[in-house]
């Protein structure tokens, strides 16, 4: 399978709290990139983390990488009912490969 | 700016049909991507264009479907004859080279249902 892993696989909580999205792969990157994708909607790039980066800000989101573990983390901080949503990470060496999602839900 | 545009957003056909879909890239973008997504799953690459090669076409399952990018601008994906489990939403995505830093950009996609 081309794809990674995220996990959880869906995630319900309260608005205004934290949102965190993990993700696992198993070979060497050389960045790491985080997706948000709309219910009926295409894919929308949120962050980019490099390869020898270990956090990465922008705005509400928070991403992490930890290349020892083959793993990064995505944390929406002060949660909102638009943050409703498929997130996805894809790491990209000669492509990009997307993993399988978290379907994040927001409840007001 | 316009982004990624795709036709047609939705289409049903019956099963051993053909169906094609149009890509047009943003404007000067190099890279043309077609991904597959089944229902709750991720993209995945069905081929990579570089201009008008296609680069990486190792998922594309040839015996029925093709696609090709004349010019290097706009691009064509098609699915002949169509099968049952080819319905999913057909994605195109562009960027502006092929550097690992580049963002893709992604059409709203092309919804498949084959009956």
């Amino acid at each position: 399978s081309q794809q990674g892993e995220e996990d959880p696989q869906a995630l319900s909580i309260q608005e205004g709290e934290n949102a965190t999205m993990n993700c696992s792969y198993k070979t060497s990157i050389n960045n790491l990139q985080w997706y948000r994708q709309n219910s009926g909607r295409g894919l929308v790039h949120l962050i980019l983390i490099r390869s020898n980066e270990r956090e990465k800000h922008s705005g509400r989101l928070r991403v992490t990488l930890d290349t020892s573990k083959k793993s990064s983390s995505l944390l929406i901080t002060a949660s909102r009912a638009a943050d409703t949503a498929s997130y996805f990470c894809a790491r990209r060496d000669d492509k990009i490969i997307f993993g399988k999602g978290t379907r994040l839900h927001i409840l007001p | 700016e316009a982004g990624v545009v795709q036709s047609p957003r939705y289409k049903i056909i019956e099963k051993k049909q053909p169906v094609a879909f149009w890509c047009n890239p943003i404007s000067g973008h190099n890279t043309l991507y077609w991904y597959r997504q089944n229902l709750g799953q991720g993209p995945e690459l069905l081929i990579r264009y570089e201009n008008e090669e296609a680069v990486d076409d190792s998922q594309l399952p040839k015996d029925r479907f093709s696609a090709e990018r004349l010019k290097g601008v706009d691009s064509t994906l098609k699915i002949q004859p169509a099968e049952l489990g080819d319905s999913a939403v057909y994605l195109c995505a562009s960027s502006l080279e092929r550097v690992s830093g580049n963002t893709i950009y992604f059409g709203e996609g092309s919804w498949l249902t084959v009956v």
